[in-house]
C-alpha cells in the first residue's frame, strides 16, 4: 500500500538556521507533491508545488527538492525566524486515472527557537 | 472570499448522540473534501464530491458516518451514533479544477474539533 513518511520526531532548530524536513513515499510513483503548513487550531495552508520533472522549486526563502529515485523530497527553510513554527505536510500525488484528491503525510512539527 | 467556512468551531457531546458538521466551500469550487486528522492517524480523506456528486466514500469508516452536498454551497458530515473513538478535528476542504488542485493546492477551513465523552 502506498506509504508516505515524515521526520518522525519533532524538530528545534536555532533562529537563522535553515530547517530541513524529509517526506519520503513508497509504492507510488507520484507526479507532483505538495507541501503545507500547519498552524495550531489551523487548518492546513499551501505552501509550494514541486513536479516530477523539476529538481528545486524555490519560493522566497522555501526551497524544496524532488528525487523520483531516491522517493523523497526535502523541504528546506532558510534564515529560519520564530514565526515558521508549525507542522509542515507533505503530499506527494499522481494524476492517474480520476485521481483528485491528495493523501496527507503525518506532517513534522517544526520549532524555531529565538 | 471568506474561505472556506466549518461549524460549529468546536463540538462536544456525549456518546450515542447525534453530530452534524458542516461545511461552506468557497464560491465556484467544485470539488469538495472532508477529512479527518487525529495524533495517531494524521490526515485522513473520509469522502470528497464533485459537484455536489459524492465521487469516493471508501475513507468514511463505517455506516454511523454519513455525508450530504444538497448544493454546491452546503455540505454536512453527519455520525450517528457517535462514540468517544470519533473525537479528532474534521476539515474541510476545496478546489475548482484537477489543474487548479495542481497548482494552487487545496483551501482548507479551520476545522471543527469534535470530543464525544
Amino acid at each position: 500500500s502506498q506509504k508516505i513518511e515524515q521526520n518522525s520526531e519533532a524538530l528545534n532548530i536555532q533562529e537563522g538556521k535553515t530547517a530541513t524536513l524529509t517526506c519520503n513515499y513508497t509504492n507510488y510513483s507520484p507526479a507532483y507533491l505538495q507541501w503545507y503548513r500547519q498552524d495550531p487550531g489551523r487548518g492546513p495552508v499551501f505552501l509550494l508545488l514541486i513536479r516530477e520533472n523539476e529538481k528545486e522549486k524555490r519560493k522566497e526563502r522555501l526551497k524544496v527538492t524532488f528525487d523520483t529515485t531516491l522517493k523523497q523530497s526535502l523541504f528546506h527553510i532558510t534564515a529560519s525566524q520564530p514565526a515558521d513554527s508549525a507542522t509542515y505536510l507533505c503530499a506527494p500525488a499522481d494524476t492517474s486515472g480520476s485521481a483528485r484528491q491528495l493523501t496527507f503525510g503525518s506532517g513534522t512539527q517544526l520549532t524555531v527557537l529565538p | 472570499d471568506a474561505g472556506v467556512i466549518q461549524s460549529p468551531r468546536h463540538e462536544v457531546t456525549e456518546m450515542g448522540q447525534e453530530v452534524t458538521l458542516r461545511c461552506k466551500p468557497i464560491s465556484g469550487h467544485d470539488y469538495l473534501f472532508w477529512y479527518r486528522q487525529t495524533m495517531m492517524r494524521g490526515l485522513e480523506l473520509l469522502i470528497y464530491f464533485n459537484n455536489n456528486v459524492p465521487i469516493d466514500d471508501s475513507g468514511m469508516p463505517e455506516d454511523r458516518f454519513s455525508a450530504k452536498m444538497p448544493n454546491a454551497s452546503f455540505s454536512t458530515l453527519k455520525i450517528q451514533p457517535s462514540e468517544p473513538r470519533d473525537s479528532a478535528v474534521y476539515f474541510c476542504a476545496s478546489h475548482t479544477d484537477r489543474g487548479a488542485l495542481i497548482r494552487y493546492g487545496y483551501t482548507f477551513g479551520s476545522g471543527t474539533r469534535l470530543t464525544v465523552v
